[in-house]
């Protein structure tokens, strides 16, 4: 079954220790993304990838890692947590980060404290 | 003001009701994307336009290019339709996404 598959679906850690949000999709997609989702923010953009060893900045990408050393992985490495970032995380992958529907995983839901 | 406005943020319908939910942004896009989400679940796909209109059952989504709109269409409503339809716009550096806040549908029976 085609699909992204994002590990943990919840979180709780507390401010300082590094985690990472794992991200993996089995479509062969070139196109890679983070997101967080928070109420009355809606949906803001961290980090992309629009294939291997290539990844840019989003709108919200401060205190956030990412890498992409090969096609299917996309890891959110957060290196010292702070309760603001407390948020819905998403990832999505597209066959291109062109003009190609995008594929959504579960959502991992953070808390910080 | 935002790059990417929805309206209404907030819309409730009787079952049968035809809806529209409308998009405007102020940047130069590649592509438009309709997604949904339901309480509590992931994010699903609908469309993703760059010109003109697409049909997948009752939905129907348009876009203007020149206008800089595009709506999202329900015909027939049904209470599972019930969800936040999210407008998001790539913009013609591919790979940025844009989202707008969301619009929270209720369809009751």
């Amino acid at each position: 079954e085609a699909q992204v598959t994002q590990n943990p679906r919840y979180l709780i850690t507390v401010t300082g220790k590094k985690l990472t949000v794992t991200c993996s999709q089995n479509m062969n997609h070139e196109y890679m993304s983070w997101y967080r989702q928070d109420p009355g923010l809606g949906l803001r953009q961290i980090y992309y990838s629009m294939n291997v060893e290539a990844t840019d900045k989003g709108d919200v990408p401060e205190g956030y890692k990412v890498s992409r050393k090969e096609k299917r992985n996309f890891p959110l490495i957060l290196e010292s947590p702070s309760p603001n970032q407390t948020s819905l995380y998403f990832c999505a992958s597209s066959r291109t980060g062109k003009l190609s529907p995008l594929h959504f995983g579960n959502g991992t839901r953070l808390t910080v404290t | 003001k935002n790059e990417v406005e929805q309206s209404p943020q907030n819309l409730t319908a009787q079952e049968g009701e035809f809806i529209t939910i409308n998009c405007s942004y102020s940047v130069g896009i590649s592509a438009l994307h309709w997604l949904q989400q339901h309480p509590g679940g992931g994010i699903v796909s609908l469309f993703m336009l760059s010109s003109g209109k697409k049909k997948h059952g009752r939905l129907i989504a348009t876009i203007n290019i020149q206008e800089k709109h595009s709506s999202l269409h329900i015909t027939a409503s049904h209470p599972r339709d019930s969800a936040v339809y999210i407008c998001a716009v790539g913009g013609t550096s591919y790979g940025k996404l844009t989202f707008g806040q969301g619009t929270i549908l209720t369809v009751h029976p």
